[in-house]
């Protein structure tokens, strides 16, 4: 039973444009949600996260939207550049702290190409 | 950069031997996690501690066993290794982003390859 779903494999956008990474989630118990993006050889790299008492969070190009009745969330970046291609993960946690240990579950990531 | 280092960064083993990956951090973090990373799933936990001795398991924990004798050494032992065990196996931390969230920090990864 997959809880965190990106449901998009691959993702191709041209440089400036904007591009949106989407992922659903089934557990209603997630509330906090988090973005990584992972070069391939490397450790996933922390991106943006957001807590589930907001529906939005911005860092620099990059957003992310939380649609609660819907269990998605999205992430936007704007403008894509070339350096941003990646493999991007969303993943949950059922309160970050506390008895959850911060455990994390996450979708099974999409693959963006950036072109120039 | 969390401090984290895994080693080794690369190891081939056949099948029935046992594996040991070391997880190293130097920021005195409390809490510690064990992912694997395969094609179509993404990360899935394996175990994680939440102090010296404390353990517990993940989601795809069978066949793993893990210790934490001290704060900064977590190890990850495939008791006899399958190849089923072939992927990329990446140790975590938990830590304060900027904005004062507790947010998980990797490590560089160790693929392992069970022939």
């Amino acid at each position: 039973d997959q809880q965190v779903k990106q449901n998009s494999p691959s993702l191709s956008v041209q440089e400036g444009r904007i591009s949106i990474l989407n992922c659903d989630y089934t557990n209603s118990m997630f509330d906090y949600f988090l973005w990584y993006k992972k070069y391939p050889a490397e450790g996933p790299t922390f991106l943006i996260s957001i807590s589930s008492i907001k529906d939005k969070n911005e860092d620099g190009r990059f957003t992310v939207f939380l649609n609660k009745s819907a269990k998605h969330l999205s992430l936007h970046i704007v403008p894509s550049q070339p350096g941003d291609s990646a493999v991007y993960f969303c993943a949950a946690s059922a309160s970050p702290g506390g008895t959850s240990y911060g455990k994390l579950t996450f979708g099974q990531g999409t693959i963006l190409t950036v072109h120039p | 950069d969390a401090g984290i280092t895994q080693s080794p960064r690369h190891k081939v083993t056949e099948t029935g031997t046992p594996v040991t990956l070391r997880c190293h951090q130097t920021e005195n973090h409390r809490y510690m996690y064990w992912y694997r990373q395969d094609p179509g799933h993404g990360l899935r936990l394996i175990h994680y501690s939440y102090g010296v001795k404390d353990t517990d398991k993940g989601e795809v924990s069978d066949g793993y066993s893990v210790s934490r004798s001290k704060t900064e050494d977590f190890l990850l032992t495939l008791e006899s290794a399958t190849s089923s065990q072939t992927s990329v196996y990446f140790c975590a931390i938990t830590s304060r982003n900027k904005a004062s969230t507790d947010t998980q920090y990797f490590g560089p990864g160790t693929r392992l390859t069970v022939l």
